[in-house]
């Protein structure tokens, strides 16, 4: 079974600080991770992936994450928030040999003050 | 606009009616998945089909159904519609198998009354 824990519902942040939000994950295997971002009334908009290579991923919007196997994290980060990333951000799983069902986290909402 | 065209965007309905809820996948994807977002559900998955054939099968109700015509659009089929079914109903695409991620619908909200 895939499961994965995002332990903050919310994050607060002052524009131009950094932002991390946490992901860890439960899988057999090397597991495949991904970041998601939701604004109100919208649909899930992809940042960025980790299949194989290197830890360090860059995606979307200045966003990277960082894949870590001992620790089993994925959390994901931005050197500067922007009020515009104030949104909520999704954690998700899948296993390489899965017909590519994600297992999401609970997501936790990232709120950017001026 | 992600290419994954879902229809309607709101739908409000009686307790107990039937709704069907519309997909067009990505021009050139052959997998369709569809979730369940609700506040204390969080995002549930539902139901996967590849090129007309079901693959994969998650935590979906009696009372719903799915299926995946051969110009790859997909139908959620939700009967017997309870308060509880109120939610938001992503629809998402693949090209194949969808380990490597997959775009999203903008989404159906379903209020049920």
């Amino acid at each position: 079974a895939q499961s994965v824990a995002q332990p903050e519902d919310q994050v607060n942040v002052a524009e131009g600080n950094p932002l991390t939000v946490k992901c860890t994950y439960s899988v057999s295997g090397n597991p495949y991770l991904f970041w998601y971002v939701q604004y109100p009334n919208r649909g899930l908009q992809f940042l960025l992936k980790y299949i194989t290579g290197d830890n360090l991923v860059k995606g979307s919007y200045g966003f990277e994450a960082e894949f870590n196997k001992s620790q089993t994290s994925f959390h994901l980060k931005k050197p500067s928030a922007l009020v515009s990333d104030s949104a909520l951000y999704f954690c998700a799983v899948t296993h390489p040999d899965s017909w590519g069902k994600l297992q999401f986290g609970a997501g936790t909402q990232v709120v950017v003050t001026p | 606009d992600s290419g994954v065209t879902q229809t309607p965007k709101h739908l409000i309905t009686a307790t107990g009616q039937r709704v069907t809820l519309r997909c067009s996948p990505r021009s050139g994807d052959l997998s369709v998945y569809w979730y369940q977002q609700s506040l204390d559900q969080g995002l549930q998955f539902l139901i996967q089909y590849y090129n007309g054939e079901e693959r994969a099968k998650g935590n979906i109700l009696e009372r719903f159904s799915a299926q995946q015509f051969p110009d790859l659009h997909s139908e959620l089929n939700l009967s017997s519609l309870e308060l509880g079914d109120s939610a938001l109903y992503f629809c998402a695409s693949s090209v194949a198998k969808g380990q490597r991620g997959y775009t999203f619908g903008s989404g159906t909200r379903l209020t049920v009354v």
